[in-house]
């Protein structure tokens, strides 16, 4: 079964500095991952995806995200965090070839920023 | 309207009431789902509907009832809740049939039950 696991439930930085947020995943079959950001009272919103092809996918805000089979890792990173990246962010994997995508969301993390 | 919208955005009911949870896409999908996400648990998906049939129904129980009436709208049918069912409720949708395709959120709904 798949599984994502986000390490750290809070994640707090200063403005300007270089952002992290960790998603590890177990999938049986090569996966498809994503990254999504839930502003206060909002749904979630995608940030990049990887589905096939150049490992280092870069998306919307300045994020970027790594996929590395070999850590079975899917981090997001941004190098300059801004007061506006406060949100939570969620890791998700998918193993759906056909039909609907069923994704299997980690528990989210909150990202701080400070000034 | 654009995108995924969602009405109520707030409801507040007793556990004894019945409402519905109201979902619409402008994407022209033909998947759509229901998320419950409540704090400190990752989201969990209940029912999800491709070419308007029921493919999935997580183990939901039965005082959640959806509604696909067509591929543009969802509903979710409450009845009898319970206090611990207290959560925001997400409808989402997404392109049936291709690969790596993403799901589309709407703002969701903030029930409360008393």
């Amino acid at each position: 079964a798949q599984s994502v696991t986000q390490l750290g439930s809070h994640v707090s930085v200063s403005e300007g500095a270089l952002v992290l947020l960790r998603c590890n995943y177990s999938s049986s079959v090569p996966p498809y991952l994503f990254w999504y950001v839930q502003y206060p009272n909002q749904g979630l919103q995608l940030l990049l995806k990887y589905t096939t092809g150049a490992t280092l996918v870069k998306g919307i805000n300045g994020f970027e995200a790594e996929f590395k089979k070999s850590e079975t890792s899917f981090h997001l990173t941004k190098p300059s965090a801004h007061m506006s990246d406060a949100a939570e962010y969620f890791c998700a994997v998918s193993e759906g070839d056909t039909g609907f995508q069923k994704l299997v969301f980690g528990t989210g993390t909150r990202l701080l920023v400070s000034p | 309207e654009t995108g995924v919208t969602q009405t109520p955005r707030h409801l507040v009911m007793g556990m004894t009431n019945k409402k519905s949870l109201k979902c619409e896409q402008h994407l022209g999908h033909n998947a759509m789902y229901w998320y419950k996400q409540s704090a400190k648990k990752p989201l969990e998906l209940m029912f999800v509907y491709s070419l308007e049939e029921r493919v999935e129904n997580n183990s939901v129980p039965s005082r959640f009832s959806p509604e696909c009436p067509n591929s543009s709208h969802l509903f979710l049918h409450l009845h009898t809740l319970q206090p611990e069912d207290s959560a925001l409720y997400l409808c989402a949708s997404s392109q049936d049939g291709v690969t790596g395709n993403e799901q589309f959120f709407g703002p969701g709904t903030r029930l409360t039950v008393l």
